[in-house]
């Protein structure tokens, strides 16, 4: 069973340029959330889709943003990139089902975002 | 607001000790669940236990066991029998709600380093 996969693992842009990352979650997972990791702030939370549509969002800037098809599969975007935005992006996918099994949140390899 | 803590920035273990890493959490919420995780310098997060708040039984997964103590508001992961391939940082994660809304907040992390 193919696990969280995710494109670009790395990639370096520069700073006013957009970005866009892409993730295909677990087959059958409809939950599809984003993260960003960095040194001095840890993991943060991003946005979560659900059924193609944002559930939840965490405290970041219109900058970054994101979508889900209905295929599940999503993709978030960072414009107007700044030095700050450098990090780590993680995504997760979830059954979001009753039980153990429904309830356990997978992720994937991350992209490795550098702006200079 | 929910909140993890770590306390232990890092840990040194000899191999094939156990090891417990350290989680206290703090939520208002009756209902959540509780996670570890796994991260290699590689960047993937890989997950190693979950257990629900209504779970009545310790998590096990292999060498990986959670003591999770309601009253105290911990969720210690245990590591039997370490091997040189523990050495990662381990992150402590909390959703709130069993079910829906896909959003983790983590802990600071626990670097583990398993000496030969």
């Amino acid at each position: 069973k193919a696990g969280v996969t995710q494109t670009p693992r790395y990639l370096i842009k520069t700073r006013g340029q957009q970005v866009t990352l892409s993730c295909s979650p677990i087959s059958g997972h409809r939950s599809v959330s984003w993260y960003q990791q960095t040194p001095g702030q840890g993991l943060q939370f991003l946005f979560e889709y659900f059924s193609e549509t944002q559930r939840n969002k965490g405290n970041f800037p219109g900058r970054f943003s994101g979508r889900q098809f209905s295929n599940s599969r999503s993709e978030m975007n960072v414009s107007t990139l700044e030095l700050g935005d450098s990090a780590l992006y993680l995504c997760a996918s979830s059954l979001d089902a009753k039980g153990r099994a429904g309830n356990t949140i997978y992720f994937g390899e991350g992209s490795w975002l550098t702006v200079v | 607001a929910q909140k993890i803590t770590q306390t232990q920035p890092g840990m040194f273990v000899q191999e094939k000790e156990a090891v417990t890493l350290d989680c206290t959490y703090d939520t208002s919420d009756q209902s959540y669940g509780l996670f570890w995780y796994k991260q290699p310098s590689s960047g993937e997060m890989i997950f190693l236990i979950y257990q629900g708040s209504y779970d009545e039984q310790n998590a096990t997964e292999g060498r990986y066991s959670l003591n999770f103590q309601k009253a105290r508001k911990s969720a210690n992961l245990v590591i039997s029998a370490s091997q040189l391939g523990d050495s990662a940082m381990y992150f402590c994660a909390m959703r709130e709600g069993v079910q829906g809304a896909q959003k983790l907040v983590f802990g600071q992390g626990t670097r583990l380093t398993i000496n030969p």
